[in-house]
């Protein structure tokens, strides 16, 4: 079964430093998207991306976020200047057409 | 605001019954359901899709769909304690974008 993998599972990083969170979707699938969760909170949208732009965005999705695709296979998603309320479970995922795959998420602490 | 709303639970039912699960949303462009389950510190698995109205049915696993009542199920038969999970109902408008609902916790008593 294909899957979304994402890199790395677990990242500390201290308030004011920047990180990038990685992905590879599923490789015939055109859409890419990232999410958060919170811990004990919804799981909420991101970003979209699709044909090498961002094709939605929510209001979460700020100047302190940027996505990219580097290369062919790498997704990628940049907090710059991390602050304490991000720490979150951070889902990448991609679709097809038919539902949407997560992969299996990078617990972003902040301290 | 586009809302998907969930009864967080817990729901508990023996093993072997029927779960209920139920969802309602509030933004009548959406167009695609999901359900999805969660277990703990894990990420979201797709259990089911569903577009039109009517019923669906995979396995164990019925989703019912009811546009006008902007309203969404899911039937779990035969539950087994390997189902106990957050179950997760999203809707996407078409734009790309879930919206999720803050989930209902199922708890399958052996």
């Amino acid at each position: 079964e294909p899957e979304v993998t994402q890199t790395p599972s677990h990242q500390v990083t201290q308030m004011g430093q920047e990180v990038i969170l990685r992905c590879v979707p599923i490789s015939n699938h055109l859409y890419f998207y990232w999410y958060r969760q919170i811990l004990g909170q919804k799981v909420e949208f991101l970003v979209s991306f699709y044909n090498n732009e961002i094709s939605e965005k929510s209001e979460i999705f700020d100047d302190q976020f940027s996505v990219e695709r580097p290369d062919g296979s790498n997704f990628t998603l940049k907090i710059r200047s991390t602050k304490l309320e991000d720490s979150a479970m951070y889902f990448c995922a991609s679709s097809g057409g038919n539902g949407y795959t997560f992969g299996s998420g990078t617990r972003l602490t902040v301290v | 605001q586009k809302e998907v709303e969930q009864n967080s639970g817990p729901l508990s039912v023996p093993e072997g019954a029927i779960a209920s699960l139920n969802c309602t949303y509030s933004d009548r462009g959406s167009q695609s359901f999901f359900w999805y389950r969660q277990y703990s510190g894990k990420s979201p698995e797709l259990i089911m899709s569903i577009y039109s109205n009517g019923d669906k049915e995979d396995g164990r696993f019925t989703a019912q769909l009811n546009k006008a009542s902007q309203y969404v199920s899911l039937l779990i038969r035969d539950s087994q304690p390997s189902d106990s999970a957050t179950y997760l109902c999203a809707a996407d408008t078409g734009r790309r974008a879930l919206t999720f609902g803050s989930g209902t916790r199922l708890q399958v008593q052996p």
